[in-house]
């Protein structure tokens, strides 16, 4: 059965701490992606990786940064945790090829106070 | 840029009803997924489709390439169907997914 996992459901930071968010994929999958879910602005992009240490800003990347030392790990991490990252952060992997189908890890809901 | 628009955005229904949402999409997009989200949960994906029709027990996913719109339908609608639904879009070589804002949808007993 395929796998994406996250390493925390829940997180409860202070501002200006930092905060790692992991994502491990079972697939063997090339691709992997990081979303942050916000109600009224659906999922949106924060970076991607298409290879082991190789990756690409997606569409909010600011105040984020990502690492993928291995292939089968993905992990993002926000430097200095503001209010405003709040979110719900999703995971996700898929092969680089037609149709793209993306496997999503079951999210961590992040609060920073 | 590619983009997906999604309607309604939110959606109650009755028990046994007929739900359908919509999707439409910007040229670019060759395939068209479905996904579903239980609240507090994770997404799943329900079908990938590029074009015609796919179904899925109670699930019915159609896509018209030439009007660029695609439905989700739910036949006999549960309870359990409860969710939010969300439409993407793929194309080319972007393996990038375009996501639509989503439909909440409630079914009530």
């Amino acid at each position: 059965d395929v796998k994406v996992t996250q390493s925390s459901r829940y997180l409860v930071k202070r501002t200006g701490e930092k905060v790692f968010l992991e994502c491990v994929q079972d697939m063997d999958h090339e691709n992997m992606f990081w979303y942050r879910q916000d109600p009224g602005l659906g999922l949106r992009l924060i970076y991607f990786s298409y290879d082991v240490k190789m990756k690409e800003k997606g569409d909010i990347p600011e105040g984020y940064s990502v690492s993928r030392e291995k292939k089968e790990r993905f992990s993002l991490i926000l430097e200095s945790a503001s209010t405003n990252q709040t979110s719900m952060y999703l995971c996700a992997s898929s092969f680089p090829r037609q149709p793209y189908e993306q496997y999503f890890g079951p999210g961590t809901r992040l609060t920073v106070t | 840029k590619n983009e997906v628009e999604q309607s309604p955005q939110n959606l109650t229904a009755q028990e046994g009803e007929f739900i359908t949402i919509n999707c439409s999409y910007s040229v670019g997009i060759s395939a068209l997924h479905w996904l579903q989200q239980h609240p507090g949960g994770g997404i799943v994906s329900l079908f990938m489709l590029s074009s015609g029709k796919k179904k899925h027990g109670r699930l019915i996913a159609t896509i018209n390439i030439q009007e660029k719109h695609s439905s989700l339908h739910i036949t006999a609608s549960h309870p359990r169907d409860s969710a939010v639904y969300i439409c993407a879009g793929s194309g080319g070589s972007n393996y990038k997914l375009t996501f639509g804002k989503g439909t909440l949808l409630t079914v009530n007993p």
